[in-house]
């Protein structure tokens, strides 16, 4: 257990719609980042958030939105879903160069 | 190359070593990791290694870095079935605060009895 939580675990919706995912750091990390994994692109790194501000951006569509806040969670907000965002997204929490990775959470868009 | 490159498959035989190699696009990255992800669960970090050693031993685990060439290696010794598993290496490019991981395709990992 790595002490990451996520919720939900899994998500069924339908295109066009909205979706928010939940991630709550280790006790005491500072830093989240979110992660997609899908068959075609594999691990890919979306956003980071440390102590409530964006840090880092990566492959983040514009349709993708996150935020952390002062009790340090994170949300991840998917918007105007497509079938290709079907993926698992995760979450990673950390205090420095070690990042820890909650369960994730499954999103199937039919 | 642009990418992160490992190997897709790897098969040993219980109780030989299993050799997990990958070869990282940045040489001017810190920190090089090895993470394991078993069927339905999320990643687990193995180990890793700064950029500034050579290589790095825990328990089982062997990280070797060829900065030189950016080859990282694992090695798994005594290799057991729960082991079996998908074997990511990482790359953490150098940024200002943020140590956002690049990723390589997985290795699978299948142990035979």
């Amino acid at each position: 257990d790595s002490g990451v939580t996520q919720t939900p675990k899994h998500l069924i919706t339908a295109t066009g719609q909205r979706v928010t995912l939940r991630c709550s750091p280790r006790s005491g990390d500072l830093s989240v980042y979110w992660y997609q994994q899908s068959l075609d692109q594999g691990l890919q790194f979306l956003i980071q958030y440390y102590n409530g501000e964006e840090r880092a951006k990566g492959n983040i569509l514009e349709r993708f939105s996150a935020q952390q806040f002062p009790d340090l969670h994170s949300e991840l907000n998917l918007s105007s879903l497509e079938l290709g965002d079907s993926a698992l997204y995760f979450c990673a929490s950390s205090g420095g160069y070690e990042q820890y990775f909650g369960p994730g959470t499954r999103l199937t868009v039919t | 190359g642009e990418d992160v490159e490992q190997s897709l498959f790897l098969s040993v035989r219980e109780g030989d070593s299993s050799v997990i190699n990958c070869t990282y696009t940045d040489s001017s990255s810190t920190y090089l990791y090895w993470y394991k992800q078993e069927p339905g669960a999320g990643l687990q970090l193995l180990t890793y290694i700064f950029s500034n050693m050579d290589m790095k031993q825990d328990q089982r685990l062997t990280v070797l870095l060829n900065k030189k060439d950016k080859h990282l290696s694992l090695r798994i010794a005594d290799t057991q079935t729960g082991d079996s598993a998908i074997y990511f290496c990482a790359e953490a490019p150098p940024g200002a605060g943020s140590y956002q991981l690049t990723f390589g395709k997985g290795t699978k990992l299948s142990v035979i009895p």
